[in-house]
């Protein structure tokens, strides 16, 4: 594997589901980040880890929970959503933070 | 508040029709501005940063310039493999001495052989 991968591709759950969204990097970076990107808007920022340690929390709501237990790997724990938290999810991973972002594939999120 | 906005929105050519996507932003203290492409269904895919006014990159049909409030990418005799939405984003400063990139909604380009 190279580059950065994501876990499923594609989910669709329930309302009352938890899920979780995987999320690796093969290239010895140290920063990872998770975006939201709904149709028709720009891609939001939704937490930032530097050295595993989580430096931004963008005003998400607690339904979704990330964990980044080394640098190479980084999780977003979802539970009780809503149908307005369907999209896709990026994962994106940068030498340090500051440098530039490469992008995972996505994965697409559908809540019924 | 840093803001990126692009357009147009949408943009058709037909093969070989040379034109520019617009990036306008503002930011306190540009750190960074980088275009990405994206195909539909898939993650954004690197092509270039500039980080100072003046400053010019080129990548096969594509060049990005930019200036002290905006970036241009210029397409020149663009394929219908070009067809793709193309991002851009600035790099911003927020608490803690930390980095974000700020997107703007993006350009979707169709190239019509």
């Amino acid at each position: 594997e190279t580059g950065v991968t994501q876990t499923p591709r594609h989910l669709v759950m329930g309302m009352t589901n938890k899920k979780s969204l995987k999320c690796e990097q093969h290239l010895g970076h140290n920063a990872m980040y998770w975006y939201k990107q709904s149709a028709k808007k720009p891609l939001e920022l939704m937490f930032v880890y530097s050295l595993e340690e989580r430096v931004e929390n963008n005003s998400v709501p607690s339904r979704f929970s990330p964990e980044c237990p080394n640098s190479s790997h980084l999780f977003l724990h979802l539970h009780t959503l809503q149908p307005e938290d369907s999209a896709l999810y990026l994962c994106a991973s940068s030498q340090d933070n500051g440098d530039t972002q490469y992008f995972g594939p996505g994965t697409r999120l559908t809540v019924l | 508040e840093d803001q990126v906005t692009q357009s147009p929105e949408a943009l058709r050519l037909q093969e070989g029709e040379s034109s520019s996507l617009n990036c306008s932003y503002t930011v306190s203290g540009l750190r960074g501005l980088f275009w990405y492409r994206q195909d539909p269904g898939k993650g954004p895919e690197f092509l270039f940063t500039l980080y100072s006014a003046g400053e010019e990159k080129e990548k096969e049909r594509l060049k990005a310039t930019l200036t002290k409030k905006e970036s241009f990418l210029h397409i020149t005799a663009p394929k219908p493999e070009d067809s793709a939405t193309y991002l851009c984003a600035v790099q911003s400063l927020f608490s803690g001495g930390y980095n974000k990139l700020i997107f703007g909604a993006g350009t979707r380009l169709a190239v019509h052989p």
